[in-house]
């Protein structure tokens, strides 16, 4: 079965800097997404990144980047000159070839000024 | 605008009582999906329903059943509430296509339960 692994359960930044957050899973499917969700105090979940396991390339979305390590099977999330918006939980998932999205159990990130 | 609309966004029930969430989509979507949120172990799979007319158990299906009215509604219900089922739940749904496997989730608001 599938298995996402999130090891920090609470992480901080200052404001501007730069934070990584960490994420491992477990498969033995080849073909797969990974995805990261972040969900501020409003409780929404919102998409931030996603990552196909074929792409050798890691994926970017402005500030925020991934670093995919497929043979290790880890997937970490960097987020560059951080905002204070962007304090949330932020939550690594991964969707299986039967269409259902398994989710780490979450970081919490805060942001300080 | 385009989404997943859920209800209630709060409630709070007496052990024992029933309720139904609601929830809809109208992104034309195929897959709908439950989950609950608990401290501390992320989301977990509820029920899920890959296309009209049929529903599929999740990781954690005890104590909750799900109908799936037509493409746009995906409902759960709590038969007989109890204390372990307070929790905050998601509706999510997702386009499923030749590329299904790119499309993450779109996401309802939420409901925060509360079982006393």
């Amino acid at each position: 079965a599938q298995t996402v692994t999130q090891s920090q359960p609470e992480m901080s930044v200052q404001e501007a800097e730069t934070v990584t957050l960490s994420c491992t899973y477990d498969t033995s499917e080849s073909d797969y997404y990974l995805f990261w969700y972040k969900q501020p105090p409003s409780r929404q979940m919102i998409l931030v990144i996603r990552q196909e396991a074929y792409k050798q390339q890691n994926a970017t979305e402005n500030r925020f980047s991934v670093n995919f390590q497929k043979a290790a099977k880890s997937f970490s999330l960097k987020i560059s000159d951080s905002q204070l918006g962007d304090a949330a939980m932020y939550f690594c998932a991964y969707r299986t070839s039967y269409d259902k999205v398994i989710f780490g159990p979450g970081t919490s990130l805060s942001v300080i000024p | 605008n385009a989404g997943v609309t859920q209800t209630p966004k709060f409630q709070v029930l007496k052990t024992g009582q029933s309720m139904t969430l609601q929830c809809a989509q109208d992104m034309n979507h195929n897959s709908m999906y439950w989950y609950r949120q608990d401290p501390g172990m992320g989301l977990r799979l509820i029920y899920y329903s890959a296309s009209e007319g049929t529903t599929d158990k999740g990781e954690v299906p005890n104590g909750y059943n799900v109908s799936r009215l037509n493409k746009r509604e995906f409902s759960l219900r709590l038969e007989s509430a109890a204390p372990s089922q307070t929790s905050v739940y998601f509706c999510a749904s997702s386009a499923v296509d030749s590329d299904r496997l790119k499309h993450g989730y779109t996401f309802g608001s939420g409901t925060r339960l509360t079982v006393v």
